[in-house]
């Protein structure tokens, strides 16, 4: 069946970095596009970064936009959320997520178990 | 751009429970629900305005009007607790927009 797990969260200061992995089992990995969603503690859901099939478009949300960047691999079924300069407002669970639908109707359809991301001194 | 939900709705067991979402930028995109129970990721419950993945009971619906999304659920049961959020995506900056909420209790 279709599943997506994260890895690598944890604790990290203020200002230091972080790598977080998700991997794709269950479907052709390379057909998908794939994104991440945070969650602060007790809030809602934000979006964070999304990239195409074949890494050709990433898009982030302006509150991380230059200081996360999303990549992927798509012989390892596996994107990456590389977390630089964190801020005590990045502290949430991270989700890893698989994009279905054409342009304009993309919505998540399989979403990892979520990781936990805390930033403190 | 806002998705604005209400923060909570109460519904006795058996009625039923409508969760709006409301944005302008719901004249022009198509909205998705997600239901996410207490300490689970969310999950898919409606996509492009009216339609059910599978494995999701008809008791759930959607509508669209204007700038105006409505969840429906029918005939609801204390398992339907949780939290409910719309999603849009922003087709010309290429972003994904959430409302922030709505905490559904089956009274």
């Amino acid at each position: 069946q279709v599943q997506v797990v994260e890895s690598g969260g944890g604790l990290v200061k203020p200002g230091g970095s972080l790598r977080l992995s998700c991997s794709g089992s269950g479907f052709i990995f390379r057909d998908y596009f794939m994104t991440w969603i945070r969650q602060a503690p007790g809030k809602g859901l934000e979006w964070v970064s999304f990239i195409s099939s074949a890494s050709g478009f990433k898009n982030h949300a302006e509150s991380v936009k230059g200081r996360f960047s999303i990549s992927r691999d798509n012989a390892r079924n596996s994107v990456f959320l590389q977390m630089d300069n964190v801020r005590v407002e990045d502290t949430a669970v991270y989700y890893c997520g698989r994009v279905v639908g054409r342009r304009g109707y993309h919505r998540i359809d399989s979403w990892g178990q979520g990781i936990m991301v805390t930033v403190s001194s | 751009f806002v998705l604005t939900q209400p923060p909570s709705v109460s519904v006795a067991p058996g009625t039923t429970a409508t969760i709006t979402c409301t944005g302008n930028i719901l004249e022009s995109e198509s909205v998705h629900w997600y239901q996410q129970r207490p300490g689970q990721a969310p999950n898919l419950v409606l996509f492009e305005d009216t339609a059910r993945p599978s494995g999701i009971p008809e008791r759930f619906s959607g509508s669209k009007s204007a700038n105006t999304a409505t969840l429906s659920i029918t005939r609801v049961e204390a398992g339907d607790e949780a939290d409910f959020y719309c999603q849009v995506w922003h087709t010309p900056s290429d972003r994904m927009l959430f409302g922030g909420g709505t905490k559904l209790t089956v009274l």
